[in-house]
């Protein structure tokens, strides 16, 4: 089976743009999970969403946001980036949100 | 406010040899789950072991076990027989009882980063 994917794997953008980052789940899993991890905060909870519907939420700003497809493929989207932005995002999935989390490779969002 | 720690920022240990990596958190709740997850420099992260709170019995997965110290609140991770594919840095997480919005929160731990000497 094959595991969790996040695209694109790296990322450059400049401070003000809009970037979105794309999950997707095991196959089956219907819970997806994202989290910003940077060196001095380690990881961070953004938000889940399950059944395509944002089930939590982490402290972050509007500026974060994301949402669900019906095949359970999730996507997050941050707008007018700043420099502290910079960081890996994580993505897990799960079965349901009380199985285990199985963590994507990241996204390494690098903020110019 | 339930909190993880991971005192030790840095470890390292000979090949063939055994470690611990401590953790300790913070909590009112009974009923919780506890994860340690290994992050290689690839950066992928990978399940290492789980342990249910309810559960006496130390979890154990091949070289790997914990010392589930439910009253104390710590939850430390034993490497046997180290190797050098175990270098990675290491995170204890916390997995809360159930919420009002039907999910469950995680916190994790600021790392562990092992070092595995030939």
């Amino acid at each position: 089976k094959a595991g969790v994917t996040q695209t694109p794997r790296y990322l450059i953008k400049t401070r003000g743009q809009q970037v979105t980052l794309s999950c997707s789940p095991i196959s089956g899993h219907r819970s997806v999970s994202w989290y910003q991890q940077t060196p001095g905060q380690g990881l961070q909870f953004l938000f889940e969403y399950f059944s395509e519907t944002q089930r939590n939420k982490g402290n972050f700003p509007g500026r974060f946001s994301g949402r669900q497809f019906s095949n359970s493929r999730s996507e997050m989207n941050v707008s007018t980036l700043e420099l502290g932005d910079s960081a890996l995002y994580l993505c897990a999935s799960s079965l349901d949100p009380a199985d285990t989390q199985y963590f994507g490779p990241g996204t390494r969002l690098t903020v110019l | 406010a339930q909190t993880v720690t991971q005192s030790q920022p840095e470890m390292s240990v000979q090949e063939a040899e055994t470690v611990t990596l401590s953790c300790t958190y913070d909590t009112s709740e009974s009923d919780y789950y506890l994860f340690w997850y290994k992050q290689p420099p690839s950066r992928q992260m990978i399940l290492v072991i789980r342990q249910e709170a309810y559960k006496q019995q130390n979890a154990t997965e091949n070289r790997f076990s914990v010392n589930f110290q439910k009253a104390a609140k710590s939850f430390s991770l034993k490497i046997s027989d180290s190797q050098l594919g175990d270098a990675a840095m290491y995170f204890c997480a916390y997995r809360s009882s159930i919420l009002s919005s039907g999910t469950y929160k995680y916190i994790f731990g600021t790392g562990t980063r092992l070092k595995v000497l030939a």
